[in-house]
């Protein structure tokens, strides 16, 4: 069976601080993909990235970064330099390699910047 | 831009009614979604297409039906609508490809549903 965990329910940071938020997952698919999703306050969820369990190589996006570890079943994800407007539930999620795959989230992590 | 529009942002519907929650998506997709998101509890898939009148089952069906006669749009029927029914219900769609290319989804805005 696959599944998703967000550990972290809620966090808070003062802005400017770098947070991560932590995403671990199971699976007896050999190939799949990964993803991360931002929910802000309109509601909308937005994709901002897909990972291929075949490339562990760590992505960089402007503030943005990922950390994809196979060996522990991770994917985290750190902001760095927060800001307000990255207030948000961010959302982890896994999903097989097939093109009729469908797409298991975890809970989500509430992050609220201070200012 | 893709959109993935939902009909209703907010819902309030008596114990017991026939609700109808609509999607409608605009960028030629085959694949669409129906999740419904508590807290504490994430996304969860309630039933999911692959094509026009095409249904699947997700992880928590119990209570609900869908209907796709039309390929852009994907209605959500809670049959009788039930206080435990009281939700945020999201929509996605996403597009077929080849095996090993999984896209990610398109969500719509949500509709907020309560069931008094």
């Amino acid at each position: 069976a696959q599944k998703v965990t967000q550990a972290q329910t809620e966090i808070s940071v003062v802005e400017k601080e770098d947070v991560t938020l932590d995403c671990v997952y199971e699976t007896r698919d050999t190939t799949y993909y990964l993803f991360w999703y931002k929910q802000p306050p309109s509601g909308e969820l937005v994709f901002l990235i897909r990972r291929n369990s075949f490339d562990e190589q760590n992505e960089i996006s402007g503030r943005y970064s990922w950390n994809f570890q196979k060996s522990t079943s991770s994917f985290n994800f750190t902001i760095t330099a927060s800001q307000v407007v990255d207030s948000a539930v961010y959302f982890c999620a896994l999903s097989g390699y097939s093109s009729a795959s469908k797409i298991i989230f975890g809970s989500g992590t509430r992050l609220s910047i201070r200012p | 831009d893709v959109k993935v529009t939902q009909s209703s942002r907010y819902l309030v519907k008596r114990t017991g009614e026939k609700v109808f929650l609509e999607c409608v998506q605009d960028m030629d997709h085959e694949n669409m979604f129906w999740y419904r998101q508590d807290p504490g509890l994430g996304l969860r898939l309630i039933y999911f297409s692959y094509d026009v009148k095409m249904k699947e089952k997700g992880d928590i069906p119990e209570g609900y039906s869908v209907s796709r006669e039309k390929k852009e749009r994907f209605s959500l029927i809670l049959e009788s609508a039930s206080t435990n029914q009281t939700s945020m219900y999201l929509c996605a769609s996403s597009l077929l490809t080849g095996p090993g290319d999984v896209y990610g989804y398109t969500f719509g805005s949500g509709t907020r549903l309560t069931v008094v």
